[in-house]
């Protein structure tokens, strides 16, 4: 089943405590992203990849990182999490718009974190 | 920059009423995309529909339609005789292929839809 799998899918941390949420799709699809959701803004894109080790920012970026080593995978890493970052989380997968322009994003099921 | 406005934050309606959301967007570009997408309370996202640019036929599909109207930069749904299943939070979104961001999707604030039985 074509599928994207985030893990895990609640998580309550404490403020600096170093965390990675794990995204994995296996649909070989170039182009992946991370976004939050927040009440009232939507769906906020933080980080993307075009293909493995391109990566660039998305409109809110600060205090996450992501790497690509594998096209597969593309984890979302927060280094010293703070309460602001308690929020709905969501990876993303697709084609490259090379290929497709209008295709379909492929979401994952969302990670719900709440940082005290 | 590109940016999507639902106006309507909440719906409140009683069953088989007809729900329109409206969702009016901003971009540069003459090529792009437009989704919406359902959020059930379960938290997925569930893609309904995708529109480019150059399609301005409007479409139904069961219960839910669309209509999309290029000159007033509006791209609305309508579900008609809703149910309590349709209860969501809906999203409209908005993608520019020729952004830097790539497949980047712009959303709107979303709209929640509240069917009482």
């Amino acid at each position: 089943e074509a599928q994207v799998t985030q893990n895990p899918r609640y998580l309550i941390t404490v403020t600096g405590k170093k965390l990675t949420v794990t995204c994995s799709q296996n649909m070989n699809h170039e182009y992946m992203s991370w976004y939050r959701q927040d009440p009232g803004l939507g769906l906020r894109q933080i980080y993307y990849s075009m293909n493995v080790e391109v990566t660039d920012k998305g409109d809110v970026p600060e205090g996450y990182k992501v790497s690509r080593k594998e096209k597969r995978n593309f984890p979302l890493i927060l280094e010293s999490p703070s309460p602001n970052q308690t929020s709905l989380y969501f990876c993303a997968s697709s084609l490259s718009k090379l290929t497709s322009g209008g295709n379909e994003q492929f979401f994952g099921p969302g990670t719900r974190l709440t940082v005290l | 920059a590109q940016k999507v406005t639902q106006a309507q934050t909440e719906i409140s309606v009683v069953e088989k009423e007809d729900v329109t959301l409206d969702c009016v967007y901003e971009t540069r570009d003459t090529t792009y995309y437009l989704f919406w997408y359902k959020q059930p309370p379960s938290g997925e996202l569930v893609f309904l529909i995708r529109r480019n640019s150059f399609d301005e036929q409007n479409e139904i599909s069961g219960r839910y339609s669309w209509n999309f109207q290029k000159s007033t930069s509006s791209f609305n749904f309508t579900i008609t005789a809703s149910q309590v299943v349709d209860s969501a939070v809906y999203f409209c979104a908005l993608r520019d292929p020729w952004q830097a961001a790539g497949n980047k999707l712009t959303f709107g604030g979303g709209t929640r839809v509240l069917v009482k039985p």
